[in-house]
Formats: structure tokens, sequence, C-alpha cells
């Protein structure tokens, strides 16, 4: 069955960068492009940006250009997703998710979530 | 970049009743790219509907999507008390920028 498990808890102070992982199983990890998703506690879903693990392609929305980086290990089937200049705003839960299907923009598959904090 | 606006933002509902919720866009959605997410405290959203009317795999009957261009419908026939919860509809037809809605909360009455 198809899982992305992420990496733990971040505490970052303000100004550094964070970088979370995504590994991927159960599924060919270069053929489903993988989308970073964000929530601050009690708003609502952000869409960040979106990998595809086979080119390495990237697109990122338009807040967060300059700012996030998205990679991938397609030896160990991870994605990741770096962020820096961190300020207090960036605090909230990071999920990766998978497209449900080839070429597609829904996410069908998501991982349980990273929460990072940005705190002096 | 489309906007994506839902109403209401909370609905008070009880269990057995049906529930419309709605999902209005800025501009018209291409070829129907629209997908509504269930989100329960503490866990990741799950994926309902995609291409504004299929149900995932495994999402039972209650659930359906309906609507085109810029206006979409997501309707729980009867409410099952595992069904409250927010939802979020998401457009993913000016790929590759994707956009959520605020979301509506399903609440017990």
């Amino acid at each position: 069955q198809v899982q992305l498990v992420q990496s733990g808890a971040e505490v970052k102070k303000p100004g550094a960068s964070v970088k979370v992982s995504c590994k991927a199983s159960g599924y060919t990890f270069t053929s489903y492009d993988i989308n970073w998703v964000r929530q601050a506690t009690g708003q609502g879903l952000e869409w960040m940006g979106w990998m595809n693990p086979n080119s390495g392609n990237t697109g990122y929305a338009q807040k967060f250009q300059g700012r996030v980086t998205m990679t991938r290990n397609t030896s160990i089937s991870t994605a990741y997703m770096e962020l820096s200049s961190l300020r207090s705003e960036d605090t909230a839960v990071y999920y990766c998710a998978r497209v449900g299907s080839r070429g597609s923009g829904y996410f069908g598959y998501w991982g349980q979530g990273t929460l990072v904090t940005v705190s002096s | 970049e489309i906007v994506l606006t839902q109403s209401p933002g909370t609905l008070s509902l009880s269990p057995g009743e049906r529930a419309t919720l709605s999902c209005r866009a800025s501009q018209s959605v291409s070829s129907s790219y629209l997908a509504w997410y269930q989100q329960k405290p503490g866990q990741a959203p799950r994926l309902l509907i995609y291409g504004a009317s299929s149900r995932a795999t495994g999402i039972p009957d209650r659930f359906s999507g309906s609507g085109s261009g810029t206006d979409f419908t997501l309707t729980i026939s009867r409410l099952e008390p595992e069904d409250f919860a927010v939802y979020y509809c998401q457009q993913y037809g000016s790929s590759p920028v994707f956009t959520f809605g605020p979301g509506t909360k399903v609440d017990i009455k």
C-alpha cells in the first residue's frame, strides 16, 4: 500500500532553515509528482509547490519563491522540502502529498505531517 | 491565480441530515479539475472526490460531487457521526499552480 512517512517535529529560530523529508513506499517513487502543503494551527490548507521525482523539475507557489527548495533522492525514495529564512508565520504542519494519478493534480495520498515551530 | 470561495463557513446539522457544501471559483476551472477533501482534527486531509464528481477509492456513496465551470457542490446525503469534519475544495485545473478553498466546517447541531 502507498505510504508517505515524514520526518519528526522541528523547532527552529527565526532566520534559520528547516528541511523536512518524506519517504515513499508501496509504489514507484519516480512515477508520481510529490506536492507540499502546509497548515498553520486552526487555519486552512496552503499549497507550496510540486516536484517531479523523475526529472527533479519543480514549481513553487509565488508566495514561497526564493525561500523554498524541493529535492529528492531516488535511491531511497525520499522527497525533501527545505524552507529558509524562517519567521514565526511559518509555524505550521507541513504535509507531503502524492498525486492520485500520473499527470493529475489532486492529492490521493498524504504524509502524516511534520510540525515546524519557529520561535526565538 | 484561481481563488476558491467556500460557503457556508460553518454548517450545523444533525446526524441523518443532508449536507450541501459550495465551492465557487474566481474563474472557470478547466476540465472540472476540482477535488474535495475531508479533514478531522489532528489528521491529514483525505481525498473524497476528484474530477468534480468521481469518488476516490473507499469513499462511501453518501458523498457526491457535482458542478462545472465556476460552481461546484459536495453533497453528503445522510450525515453519519464520523462525517463531522472540515471540508476543503481544491482546484488543479491551472496546473501547475494549485489552490485550496478556505474550508467549510460541518459540526453537530
